[in-house]
C-alpha cells in the first residue's frame, strides 16, 4: 500500500488550453473524492466517486470539470478552457467506506497554474 | 450547508510546550464526524485525529487530543510536548452522515514552533 498518488505534480497552463489530471488511489478503497484547495484557504470539496460512479459534484465544478473514474480505479480530472482562476492545488482523497471508518486519505495533489 | 471556523490563522508556541488549536463549526445535523488534518508545507495532508459525534469521550492519540463540546458546536485540539515535526497547517474539518459525502474544511491555523 502505497498511499494515494496523483500526477502530475505540478502543471503549468496558458490560459484556454485543456488539462488532465490523474489520481490513483488506495487499492481497495471503493470512494475516491476530488478537491480543490487555494492558497490561504482549506480544500473545497470538488465530487466524488462510488466506484466508477460519480455520486456528487458540488456547484464548485463548472461545465468545464469533467471527471471520470473508470472501472472504479484510477481518476481523471480535467479542465477545459482554462482560466486564471482555476490556478490552485488539487487534491485527490481515497477511503473505504462500510467498515464504519470514515478517514479521507489525501494525495500530494497537483499544483496547476494558468498562466 | 455547514459551516467550519478556524478563528486563529496563526499559533505559536515553544518546543515542549502545550498549545490547543480552536474550531467551531455550524449544523443542525446531531450525528457527523470530526477531523483534525496536518499539512505539512509542501507534503500531503495526513489525519491527526477523528471524533464521531456520538460519542461523548473526547478522542485522544498519543500527544494529541481532543476537546469537543456538541452543545457549543467546539472541537478544539490540544497538542502536548510539542515538537519541531509538528509545524504545519492544521485543518478542522466536518462530515456529515447524511447527503453530502465530502469534507468541509476550515481555513487553517498555521502552527508554529520555537526551538
Amino acid at each position: 500500500d502505497t498511499g494515494v498518488s496523483q500526477d502530475p505534480r505540478h502543471k503549468i497552463t496558458k490560459r484556454g488550453q485543456n488539462v488532465t489530471f490523474r489520481c490513483d488511489p488506495i487499492s481497495e478503497h471503493n470512494r475516491l473524492y476530488w478537491y480543490r484547495q487555494t492558497l490561504g484557504q482549506g480544500p473545497e470539496f470538488l465530487t466524488y466517486f462510488q466506484n466508477e460512479a460519480q455520486l456528487e459534484k458540488s456547484r464548485l465544478l463548472s461545465d468545464r470539470f469533467s471527471a471520470e473514474r473508470p472501472k472504479g480505479s484510477f481518476s481523471t480530472l480535467e479542465i477545459q478552457r482554462t482560466e486564471q482562476g482555476d490556478s490552485a492545488m488539487y487534491l485527490c482523497a481515497s477511503s473505504h467506506e462500510g467498515r464504519g471508518i470514515y478517514e479521507q486519505y489525501f494525495g500530494p495533489g497537483t499544483r496547476l497554474t494558468v498562466t | 450547508a455547514q459551516t467550519v471556523t478556524q478563528s486563529q490563522p496563526e499559533m505559536s508556541v515553544q518546543e515542549a510546550e502545550t498549545v490547543t488549536l480552536s474550531c467551531t463549526y455550524d449544523t443542525s445535523e446531531s450525528d457527523y464526524y470530526l477531523f483534525w488534518y496536518k499539512q505539512p508545507p509542501s507534503r500531503q495532508m495526513i489525519l491527526v485525529i477523528r471524533q464521531e459525534a456520538y460519542k461523548q469521550q473526547n478522542a485522544t492519540e498519543n500527544r494529541f487530543s481532543v476537546n469537543f463540546q456538541k452543545a457549543a458546536k467546539s472541537f478544539s485540539l490540544k497538542i502536548s510536548d510539542s515538537q519541531l515535526g509538528d509545524a504545519a497547517m492544521y485543518f478542522c474539518a466536518y462530515r456529515s452522515l447524511k447527503g453530502a459525502d465530502g469534507l468541509t474544511f476550515g481555513k487553517g491555523t498555521h502552527l508554529i514552533i520555537q526551538p
